[in-house]
Protein backbone atom coordinates (compact mmCIF):
# COMPACT_ATOMS: atom_id res chain seq x y z
CA UNK A 1 0.00 0.00 0.00
CA UNK A 2 1.12 3.35 -0.81
CA UNK A 3 1.84 5.40 2.81
CA UNK A 4 1.27 8.95 1.06
CA UNK A 5 -0.93 8.50 -2.03
CA UNK A 6 -1.90 11.84 -4.36
CA UNK A 7 -4.12 12.25 -7.21
CA UNK A 8 -4.10 12.76 -10.40
CA UNK A 9 -0.71 12.34 -11.30
CA UNK A 10 -0.83 14.70 -13.87
CA UNK A 11 -3.37 17.69 -14.69
CA UNK A 12 -3.69 19.46 -17.51
CA UNK A 13 -6.00 22.80 -17.77
CA UNK A 14 -6.69 25.66 -18.90
CA UNK A 15 -6.13 29.32 -17.18
CA UNK A 16 -8.91 30.41 -15.24
CA UNK A 17 -10.27 27.04 -14.03
CA UNK A 18 -10.48 25.83 -10.85
CA UNK A 19 -8.96 22.28 -9.87
CA UNK A 20 -8.65 20.40 -7.06
CA UNK A 21 -5.61 17.87 -5.82
CA UNK A 22 -6.19 15.49 -2.90
CA UNK A 23 -3.84 13.86 -0.87
CA UNK A 24 -4.36 10.77 1.38
CA UNK A 25 -1.67 9.25 4.10
CA UNK A 26 -2.50 5.33 5.43
CA UNK A 27 0.35 6.31 8.29
CA UNK A 28 -1.57 6.88 11.16
CA UNK A 29 0.65 11.00 10.82
CA UNK A 30 -0.93 13.79 12.91
CA UNK A 31 1.18 16.06 10.31
CA UNK A 32 0.39 17.29 6.82
CA UNK A 33 1.97 19.48 4.48
CA UNK A 34 1.49 20.33 0.63
CA UNK A 35 4.81 21.89 -0.93
CA UNK A 36 4.99 23.58 -4.44
CA UNK A 37 8.20 22.81 -6.77
CA UNK A 38 8.33 24.77 -9.40
CA UNK A 39 10.36 24.59 -12.80
CA UNK A 40 14.01 25.26 -11.23
CA UNK A 41 13.38 22.30 -8.91
CA UNK A 42 13.57 24.40 -6.62
CA UNK A 43 11.10 23.23 -2.99
CA UNK A 44 8.93 24.63 -1.12
CA UNK A 45 6.64 24.25 1.24
CA UNK A 46 3.27 26.17 0.92
CA UNK A 47 0.83 24.81 4.05
CA UNK A 48 1.09 22.67 6.86
CA UNK A 49 -1.72 21.13 9.15
CA UNK A 50 -1.87 19.70 12.83
CA UNK A 51 -4.66 17.27 13.65
CA UNK A 52 -6.94 19.22 10.97
CA UNK A 53 -5.59 22.54 11.76
CA UNK A 54 -3.77 24.80 9.81
CA UNK A 55 -0.73 25.64 11.68
CA UNK A 56 2.04 26.73 8.19
CA UNK A 57 0.59 29.13 5.96
CA UNK A 58 3.41 30.66 3.74
CA UNK A 59 2.81 33.61 1.81
CA UNK A 60 0.62 31.68 -0.72
CA UNK A 61 -1.91 33.68 -2.97
CA UNK A 62 -5.12 33.16 -1.54
CA UNK A 63 -6.95 31.26 -4.75
CA UNK A 64 -4.80 28.35 -3.28
CA UNK A 65 -6.78 26.89 -0.32
CA UNK A 66 -6.00 23.76 1.40
CA UNK A 67 -8.89 21.39 3.37
CA UNK A 68 -8.37 18.59 5.73
CA UNK A 69 -11.92 16.98 5.97
CA UNK A 70 -9.80 14.56 8.86
CA UNK A 71 -6.22 14.41 9.53
CA UNK A 72 -6.05 11.37 7.09
CA UNK A 73 -6.65 13.92 4.35
CA UNK A 74 -5.50 17.22 2.87
CA UNK A 75 -6.67 18.47 0.14
CA UNK A 76 -5.49 21.25 -2.21
CA UNK A 77 -8.16 23.61 -4.45
CA UNK A 78 -6.79 26.18 -6.27
CA UNK A 79 -9.19 28.71 -7.99
CA UNK A 80 -8.68 30.50 -11.18
CA UNK A 81 -5.48 29.35 -12.55
CA UNK A 82 -2.57 30.81 -13.37
CA UNK A 83 0.19 30.42 -16.00
CA UNK A 84 2.46 30.67 -12.95
CA UNK A 85 0.88 27.98 -10.93
CA UNK A 86 2.22 25.50 -13.80
CA UNK A 87 4.92 23.10 -11.34
CA UNK A 88 4.82 19.56 -9.28
CA UNK A 89 2.79 19.63 -6.23
CA UNK A 90 4.39 17.50 -3.60
CA UNK A 91 2.18 15.97 -0.32
CA UNK A 92 3.90 14.77 2.98
CA UNK A 93 2.99 13.37 6.14
CA UNK A 94 4.63 13.29 9.52
CA UNK A 95 4.71 12.51 12.96
CA UNK A 96 6.50 15.30 15.42
CA UNK A 97 7.88 13.99 18.49
CA UNK A 98 10.73 15.44 20.36
CA UNK A 99 13.10 16.15 17.36
CA UNK A 100 12.07 13.99 14.93
CA UNK A 101 9.95 14.80 12.22
CA UNK A 102 10.61 12.39 8.96
CA UNK A 103 8.61 13.14 6.49
CA UNK A 104 7.10 11.25 3.82
CA UNK A 105 6.10 12.09 0.62
CA UNK A 106 3.70 11.49 -2.01
CA UNK A 107 4.53 11.07 -5.80
CA UNK A 108 3.15 14.37 -6.99
CA UNK A 109 0.91 16.10 -8.93
CA UNK A 110 2.26 17.64 -11.93
CA UNK A 111 0.10 20.73 -13.15
CA UNK A 112 0.67 22.11 -16.29
CA UNK A 113 -1.79 25.73 -16.96
CA UNK A 114 -1.91 26.28 -20.51
CA UNK B 1 16.01 31.37 3.30
CA UNK B 2 17.88 27.64 3.38
CA UNK B 3 20.22 27.55 6.27
CA UNK B 4 22.45 25.00 4.78
CA UNK B 5 25.09 24.86 1.90
CA UNK B 6 25.87 22.47 -0.14
CA UNK B 7 28.01 22.12 -3.57
CA UNK B 8 25.40 21.87 -6.76
CA UNK B 9 26.98 19.05 -8.14
CA UNK B 10 28.98 15.92 -7.39
CA UNK B 11 30.08 12.62 -9.45
CA UNK B 12 31.03 9.41 -8.23
CA UNK B 13 32.01 5.97 -9.30
CA UNK B 14 29.65 3.20 -8.83
CA UNK B 15 30.94 1.01 -5.85
CA UNK B 16 32.78 3.50 -4.49
CA UNK B 17 31.56 5.98 -1.71
CA UNK B 18 30.06 9.19 -2.20
CA UNK B 19 30.38 11.95 0.37
CA UNK B 20 28.40 14.58 0.41
CA UNK B 21 29.18 17.86 2.17
CA UNK B 22 26.87 20.35 4.10
CA UNK B 23 27.57 23.53 5.85
CA UNK B 24 25.08 24.54 8.53
CA UNK B 25 27.54 27.51 10.54
CA UNK B 26 24.71 29.13 12.20
CA UNK B 27 22.88 25.67 13.83
CA UNK B 28 21.66 25.85 17.19
CA UNK B 29 21.81 23.63 19.40
CA UNK B 30 18.69 22.17 19.76
CA UNK B 31 18.28 22.15 15.15
CA UNK B 32 18.89 18.76 13.60
CA UNK B 33 20.32 17.41 10.48
CA UNK B 34 18.14 15.74 8.46
CA UNK B 35 18.83 14.56 4.47
CA UNK B 36 16.91 13.44 1.67
CA UNK B 37 17.25 12.69 -1.78
CA UNK B 38 15.34 13.18 -4.87
CA UNK B 39 15.43 10.92 -6.89
CA UNK B 40 14.89 12.02 -10.72
CA UNK B 41 11.20 13.57 -9.87
CA UNK B 42 9.77 11.70 -7.75
CA UNK B 43 8.84 12.85 -3.88
CA UNK B 44 12.05 13.05 -1.84
CA UNK B 45 12.97 10.31 0.07
CA UNK B 46 14.05 10.73 4.01
CA UNK B 47 17.90 9.13 4.55
CA UNK B 48 19.06 10.18 7.93
CA UNK B 49 19.03 12.60 10.35
CA UNK B 50 20.96 13.64 14.00
CA UNK B 51 22.08 15.70 16.47
CA UNK B 52 25.51 15.67 17.64
CA UNK B 53 26.42 12.01 17.24
CA UNK B 54 27.39 10.04 13.81
CA UNK B 55 24.54 8.42 12.77
CA UNK B 56 24.47 5.05 10.59
CA UNK B 57 21.10 3.51 8.87
CA UNK B 58 21.25 0.65 6.07
CA UNK B 59 21.03 3.43 3.65
CA UNK B 60 23.74 5.91 4.82
CA UNK B 61 25.81 7.50 7.61
CA UNK B 62 25.97 10.85 8.70
CA UNK B 63 28.91 12.50 10.21
CA UNK B 64 28.49 15.74 11.61
CA UNK B 65 31.32 17.54 13.12
CA UNK B 66 32.33 18.49 17.25
CA UNK B 67 31.24 22.00 16.46
CA UNK B 68 28.21 20.69 14.16
CA UNK B 69 28.77 23.84 11.70
CA UNK B 70 29.12 21.10 9.42
CA UNK B 71 28.05 17.52 8.37
CA UNK B 72 28.77 14.69 5.39
CA UNK B 73 26.22 11.97 4.29
CA UNK B 74 28.16 8.95 3.26
CA UNK B 75 26.76 6.31 0.50
CA UNK B 76 29.23 3.75 1.32
CA UNK B 77 28.96 2.33 -1.79
CA UNK B 78 26.88 4.24 -4.45
CA UNK B 79 25.07 2.75 -7.20
CA UNK B 80 23.45 4.03 -10.18
CA UNK B 81 19.99 3.98 -8.58
CA UNK B 82 21.80 6.31 -5.97
CA UNK B 83 21.52 8.97 -8.97
CA UNK B 84 19.30 12.35 -7.24
CA UNK B 85 19.70 15.65 -5.94
CA UNK B 86 20.48 15.30 -2.03
CA UNK B 87 19.35 18.23 0.42
CA UNK B 88 20.57 18.39 4.08
CA UNK B 89 18.01 20.67 6.30
CA UNK B 90 18.69 21.40 9.42
CA UNK B 91 15.53 21.25 11.69
CA UNK B 92 13.99 22.08 15.03
CA UNK B 93 10.33 21.17 16.13
CA UNK B 94 9.03 25.00 17.47
CA UNK B 95 5.37 24.24 19.11
CA UNK B 96 3.06 24.72 16.09
CA UNK B 97 5.93 25.17 13.09
CA UNK B 98 6.96 21.64 11.57
CA UNK B 99 8.59 23.45 8.46
CA UNK B 100 11.71 22.38 6.57
CA UNK B 101 13.20 24.65 4.64
CA UNK B 102 14.75 22.72 1.37
CA UNK B 103 17.86 24.54 0.04
CA UNK B 104 18.78 23.63 -3.45
CA UNK B 105 20.50 20.42 -2.85
CA UNK B 106 23.47 18.59 -4.22
CA UNK B 107 23.01 16.84 -7.61
CA UNK B 108 24.82 13.34 -7.45
CA UNK B 109 25.51 11.46 -10.90
CA UNK B 110 27.11 7.85 -10.17
CA UNK B 111 28.95 7.12 -13.46
CA UNK B 112 29.41 3.04 -14.16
Amino acid sequence: DTAVSQTPKYLVTQMGNDKSIKCEQNLGHDTMYWYKQDSKKFLKIMFSYNNKELIINETVPNRFSPKSPDKAHLNLHINSLELGDSAVYFCASSQVSGGGNIQYFGAGTRLSVL
Amino acid sequence: DAKTTQPPSMDCAEGRAANLPCNHSTISGNEYVYWYRQIHSQGPQYIIHGLKNNETNEMASLIITEDRKSSTLILPHATLRDTAVYYCIVFHVYPGTYKYIFGTGTRLKVLA
